[in-house]
């Protein structure tokens, strides 16, 4: 089947332009997470759902990031007002969380360069 | 201090060899631990599972020992395919919660 998803792939923005990073889950899964991964680095947690609620968001780094999942589904980040620092690769998870499916899978991610 | 800290590498061993990796994590309440392994340019994926007995799936062996807060991964008779990058995972809070990754070992089988 289908995996995650992530859109868009690649996403090019000038400092101080708000960004929306799309992710599809695996269909019927409970669970969605967002990870920022920089360059030689593993991914860092940012905030997670179950269904529609957004369960820890003590992962991000201040503010201007938020996420939401309004129908339990699919999950947008936004960034405002971006800054050169927010420039990684956002990865979107995504858990079964039934039947004892634990396993987080992972998106191709979105490329974000802030210039 | 990293929660999580590995050897960043890279390791370049021959087709053939035997190879480990090491990790240390700082949480002693610590729930699960994992093995994930990144190509380049691509998604992690989950390798294994790390048990608290040790366990061992085909060429790999994973080992936990929880006093020490040290995860280990063995890497036996090295293909070409084995090249990636092995990130070392642990889950604080249990399995809903979020993972905390290592920054990953870089290895390189070479011909």
């Amino acid at each position: 089947g289908a995996g995650v998803s992530q859109s868009p792939r690649y996403k090019v923005t000038k400092r101080g332009q708000d960004v929306a990073l799309r992710c599809d889950p695996i269909s019927g899964h409970v669970s969605l997470y967002w990870y920022r991964q920089a360059l030689g680095q593993g991914p860092e947690f940012l905030t997670y759902f179950n269904y529609e609620a957004q369960q820890d968001k003590s992962g991000l780094p201040n503010d201007r990031f938020s996420a939401e999942r309004p129908e339990g589904s699919i999950s947008t980040l936004t960034i405002q007002r971006t800054e050169q620092r927010d420039s990684a690769m956002y990865r979107c998870a995504s858990r079964d969380g039934t039947s004892g499916g634990n396993e987080q899978f992972f998106g191709p991610g979105t490329r974000l360069t802030v210039l | 201090r990293k929660e999580v800290e590995q050897d960043p590498g890279p390791f370049n061993v021959p087709e053939g060899a035997t190879v480990a990796f090491n990790c240390t994590y700082s949480n002693s309440a610590s729930q699960s631990f994992f093995w994930y392994r990144q190509d380049c340019r691509k998604e992690p994926k989950l390798l294994m599972s790390v048990y608290s007995s040790g366990n061992e799936d085909g060429r790999f062996t994973a080992q936990l020992n929880r006093a020490s807060q040290y995860i280990s991964l063995l890497i036996r008779d090295s293909k070409l395919s084995d090249s990636a990058t092995y990130l070392c995972v642990v889950n604080k809070y249990g399995s809903a919660r979020q993972l905390t990754f290592g920054s990953g070992t870089q290895l390189t089988v070479l011909p």
